[in-house]
């Protein structure tokens, strides 16, 4: 069936540090990609999307490639910041089932000033 | 409202007894999901809602779980004869349709199993 594996964390960086969160996806059809982040008491939130292979989702400065040769959908920032401290989670909609969104185990970031 | 409202916000059983959480989502919205989210671990998918297509139960880890949706609006989802492991946040969440568009999830229901 469908999935999607991240890193695990929880990730540790330094303020102005760039970060890579690796996401890879086993799929059916050709599925819609997402990262979805979770702040400190707060819900789920979209953080970007792509929805077909080479395009690039962006949102508050994180970028992610839907990358369709390595079923690949890393998440990236040039420099974080505290701010950015949160669990980020992968998720993929198969195209070929009935469209439910399937999440990843979630990556805790944690970034120090 | 202007979010996804659920409730209890928490709620406490006993081993053994049955329990419903209720899930208000946005206005129109055609899609609600449950997960359930366990300490430590990531999102679990238990039901899909689109529309006046059947759900999608794949997700629901035992027949003690159920959820319905009444009028295409509110949600409830039973877990009957609960058991410890059962112990975690449920999550509901909607959007407009299917094929890209964003989920809104709601806050969640903290449930403990005694």
């Amino acid at each position: 069936g469908d999935s999607v594996t991240q890193m695990e964390g929880p990730v540790t960086l330094s303020e102005e540090a760039f970060l890579t969160i690796n996401c890879t996806y086993t799929a059916t059809g050709y599925p819609s990609l997402f990262w979805y982040v979770q702040y400190p008491g707060e819900g789920l939130q979209l953080l970007l999307k792509a929805t077909k292979a080479d395009d690039k989702g962006s949102n508050k400065g994180f970028e992610a490639t839907y990358r369709k040769e390595t079923t690949s959908f890393h998440l990236e920032k040039g420099s974080v910041q505290v701010s950015d401290s949160a669990v980020y989670f992968c998720a993929l909609r198969s195209s070929s089932n009935t469209g439910k969104l399937i999440f990843g185990q979630g990556t805790t970031l944690q970034v120090k000033p | 409202g202007a979010g996804v409202s659920q409730s209890p916000s928490n709620k406490v059983t006993e081993k053994g007894k049955d329990v419903e959480l209720r899930c208000d989502p946005i206005s129109g919205h055609t899609a609600l999901y449950w997960y359930r989210q366990s300490l430590g671990q990531g999102l679990e998918f238990l039901i899909y809602f689109q529309g006046n297509s059947a759900p999608d139960k794949s997700g629901l880890p035992s027949d003690r779980f159920s959820a319905e949706r009444t009028g295409g609006s509110v949600s409830t989802l039973t877990i009957q004869r609960t058991q410890q492991e059962d112990s975690a946040v449920y999550l509901c969440a909607s959007s407009q349709g299917q094929g890209g568009e964003k989920l809104f999830f709601g806050s969640g229901t903290q449930l403990s199993v005694l």
